[in-house]
């Protein structure tokens, strides 16, 4: 596709419930990034995968949040046991190489991620 | 790492140039400031980006102050389309955008 995709666009999860949200990147992007966009904040970085191989998870902010990239293309977060706190928006973005001059990242719209 | 600063608001006319202020007084020699915007309900978008000198393409200009210590993000001709909060980033480590809260810019008619 033309951008970032993530799925679902919303999702509504009961507490303690694990939930999955996809990210598709652009096709050839090496590098993926989750970012965790609270209510009238700004994101906070999450995670960061180039290619297949996660290079950091410092910002996950507990064990119950996992992503993986397995093929070096589709990523998915797993929040496990939701808590009322991890109602955010979740946005993916990717950039074409892994350089540290990039010429910008592109994002998803997000999932808003609402725990009742 | 450095940090950002930005005002949280600001207003500008539609048609005039919104000149919207970062200051990174702790940026290092090979950091660059990337400017990104954030329109509501929507993933941030890539403006532009520097690292010291001044810098134009089709959304905006970017001058840096010959101390890198601070910046301006120029949009020339605002329009209604340009309400958003609008994020000064100094490239953090590797890889990872280090937002702050940004500068909420309203254009108004």
């Amino acid at each position: 596709g033309a951008g970032v995709s993530q799925s679902p666009r919303y999702k509504v999860a009961k507490r303690g419930q694990d939930v999955a949200l996809r990210c598709d990147p652009i096709s050839g992007h090496v590098s993926l990034f989750w970012y965790q966009q609270a209510l009238g904040q700004g994101p906070e970085f999450l995670t960061y995968f180039q290619n297949e191989a996660q290079l950091d998870k410092s910002g996950l902010p507990s064990d119950r949040f996992f992503a993986e990239r397995p093929e070096g293309s589709v990523s998915t977060l797993k929040i496990q046991r939701t808590q009322q706190e991890d109602s955010a928006v979740y946005l993916c973005a990717s950039s074409l190489v892994g350089g540290l001059f990039d010429y910008g990242y592109t994002f998803g719209s997000g999932t808003r991620l609402t725990v009742v | 790492d450095a940090k950002t600063t930005q005002p949280p608001s600001m207003d500008c006319a539609e048609g005039r140039a919104a000149n919207l202020p970062c200051n990174h007084s702790t940026i290092s020699g090979n950091e660059y400031v990337y400017w990104y915007r954030q329109i509501h309900s929507q993933g941030p978008q890539y403006i532009i980006h520097g690292l010291k000198n001044n810098e134009t393409n089709e959304m905006a200009s970017l001058i840096i102050t010959e101390d890198r210590k601070s910046s301006t993000l120029i949009l020339p001709h605002a329009t209604l389309r340009d309400t958003a909060v609008y994020y000064c980033i100094v490239l953090q480590g590797a890889q990872k955008l280090v937002f702050g809260q940004g500068t909420r810019l309203t254009i108004n008619p």
